[in-house]
């Protein structure tokens, strides 16, 4: 069983259209949770890290559900430059992360 | 600061040879790490270190060997490639462990025919 599991898309959503993704861990001992956007070709950057209260950057929100081992992310008022992959990350402690194969979204004009 | 960057950034390689891929951060992080992004899959974690002196394997380490001499350097070592280690190459860095930001470099592009 993959440790992170992601629907890998691809999502394709017109502009101005609020789009999520879910992400779903097996370790129940996962300690830190993340959200990654990689453009196509490019290295990884972190877009915002999961707090177990639920967090908020601008237009996108994270949610994390403990008890059901689940990760989101919403982007609200897509933008054509929110077109990306989103790397779900999971760290079960020390230094060991696993990362999701990624959700491909498309924001079409 | 330049963050970290990786050299090169794309190398082809016969079966058998031996090849370093170079990896070197700025920004004095102690934790630095190795990871291959194959196709359709998510990165793995190859080896990681958390100090100068100081390594350890992380989830497909086979095939590959690292040193870290100093902070900024982390080298990456295949010593007889084979096709299976065709990838992309990510070395990242983070100044504490676990819950901190990865700062990844630009990758390098490693095939083996």
């Amino acid at each position: 069983r993959k440790e992170v599991e992601q629907d890998p898309g691809p999502f394709n959503v017109p502009e101005g259209a609020t789009v999520a993704f879910n992400c779903t861990y097996s370790n129940s001992a996962s300690q830190s949770f993340f959200w990654y956007r990689q453009d196509c070709r490019k290295e990884p950057k972190l877009l915002m890290s999961v707090y177990s209260s639920g967090n908020e950057d601008g237009r996108f929100t994270a949610q994390l559900n403990r008890a059901s081992q689940y990760i989101s992310l919403l982007i609200r008022d897509s933008k054509l430059s929110d077109s990306a992959t989103y790397l779900c990350v999971v760290n079960i402690g020390g230094n060991q992360f696993y990362f999701g194969t990624g959700t491909s979204l498309t924001v079409i004009p | 600061n330049a963050g970290v960057t990786q050299t090169p950034k794309f190398r082809i390689l016969k079966i058998g040879q031996s090849m370093t891929l170079q990896c070197t951060q700025d920004m004095n992080h102690n934790y630095m790490y190795w990871y291959r992004q194959d196709p359709g899959m998510g990165l793995k974690l190859i080896y990681y270190s958390v100090g100068a002196g100081i390594t350890d394997k992380g989830e497909v380490p086979n095939g590959y060997n690292v040193s870290r001499s100093t902070t900024e350097d982390f080298p990456l070592r295949l010593e007889l490639a084979a096709p299976s280690q065709t990838s992309v190459y990510f070395c990242a860095s983070s100044y504490l462990a676990g819950g901190n930001e990865q700062f990844f470099g630009p990758g390098t592009r490693l095939t083996v025919l």
